[in-house]
Parts: structure tokens; sequence; C-alpha cells
């Protein structure tokens, strides 16, 4: 089946820093999904990306729909406390469809 | 404007018995998608239903496992005999489906999830 692999699967980084993290796949994918799950918690929706090639910001988030349609990365920057969490991406194949959710990137922030 | 809501948020259960999960989608959304995810994994899809049909169950184990979302009322995830290995986070999530104008609009939101516990 398919599979979506994230990188890094955790990262401690201190407050104000930049972080980075992609989401890498077998297969191709045409809506890339980028959300953020707090403990205990149901993951919330941060980006959408529906084109290859785009580039899209949601304040200090920014992601990219890679051209190949395999990959997506987000960016997060001048961390803060609250980014901690685990991030994960999600792809889906078509407009009404189920998503596949990758493995997560666990962010811990550090003051 | 509620979003995705689900009860119990806990339920513990002891080896055979049954477990029923209510997921109520957020007002205007027509259809419902359950996930379930294990510790330190990711989500994983089980089964996507509009009202009254079962759209997609590939990811449902073939027994013990069921999912309606009638009428008229929550979408209902029933897992009979329920086995340790059934112990998991199971969420909801609702879309309006296609028939929002923006496409970010039929993006699937998630509820808070059932973490359900077998004893």
């Amino acid at each position: 089946g398919q599979q979506l692999n994230q990188s890094p699967q955790s990262m401690f980084i201190q407050e104000g820093e930049d972080v980075s993290m992609n989401c890498t796949s077998s297969s191709i994918f045409n809506t890339w999904l980028w959300y953020k799950q707090d403990p205990g918690e149901g993951p919330v929706l941060l980006i959408a990306l529906y084109k290859a090639g785009e580039l899209t910001s949601n304040g200090r988030l920014t992601a990219q729909f890679g051209i190949t349609r395999k990959d997506s990365f987000l960016n997060i920057s001048a961390s803060i406390p609250s980014d901690v969490g685990i991030y994960f991406c999600a792809g889906r194949t078509g407009t009404a469809s189920k998503l596949t959710f990758g493995t997560g990137t666990r962010l811990q922030v550090t003051l | 404007n509620a979003g995705v809501m689900q009860n119990p948020r806990h339920l513990v259960r002891r080896r055979g018995q049954e477990a029923r999960l209510r997921c109520s989608p957020m007002k205007g959304h027509s259809h419902v998608y359950w996930y379930r995810q294990l510790p330190e994994e990711g989500l994983k899809f089980m089964v996507y239903l509009q009202k009254e049909n079962i759209i997609d169950e590939s990811g449902m184990p073939k027994e013990r496992f069921s999912a309606e979302f009638p009428k008229e009322g929550p979408s209902i995830l029933r897992i009979q005999q329920v086995v340790r290995g059934d112990s998991a986070a199971y969420f909801c999530a609702s879309s309006p489906g296609t028939s929002g104008s923006r496409l970010s609009y039929n993006e699937q939101f998630f509820g808070p999830g059932t973490r359900l516990t077998v004893l």
C-alpha cells in the first residue's frame, strides 16, 4: 500500500529557530496536507496544497507541494513553545476520499 | 460553530465486550471518515461514509468491525468482541464533500478522538 515517510522523526530546537521537515512517498498524490496533533487531541489542519510546485503560507508556516508529486515539506519560522506537537503530512489521490498519513515528526521546543 | 464531536472520549472494555463509538460531524458536513491511531504511529484510514451509504471500507478489518451513518443521528463505529489489539485512539473526520466553492473547504476536519482501552 501507499506509504508516507517523514523526516526527521523527532527534533529538539530552541525557541526562535526555524524548523524544516519533509514527507516523501513512493506514490503520486494530487493533494498534500499538513496537520498538527497535540497530546490527547485530534489532528488540526495547518496547510493544504493542491498543485505540483505550489508554495503556500499560513502565518509562520510555509509548505510546498513537490513537483514530482511524491514529496512535500513544511517550514516553521521563529518557533515558539506552542509549536510543540506532532506534525503529520497526509496525501490524497481523489477529491473526496481517504487520507494516507505519514509517520509523524515530533517537535519539541526549548526556551 | 461546533466542530466534530466524538463520544465517549475514553472507553474501557473487557475482552469480548462490544464498543460503540459515536461521531457527530460538523454542521453542514455530509461525509464522515474513521481513522485509527496506534501509539507513536500515524492515523490509518478505516472507512468513509456518506449519509446511509458506505463509500469506501477498504481499511476496515473484515470481522468484528462495522460502521454506519444513518439519515438521522451520529455516525457509529461498532467493534464486536473486542480484543486487546483493538486498543487505540479512533478519530472521526468530516467534510462537506465536493460541494464547497473553495478547495480547502472540502478538507477533512477531525474530532478529538475516542481512546479505547481493552483490558
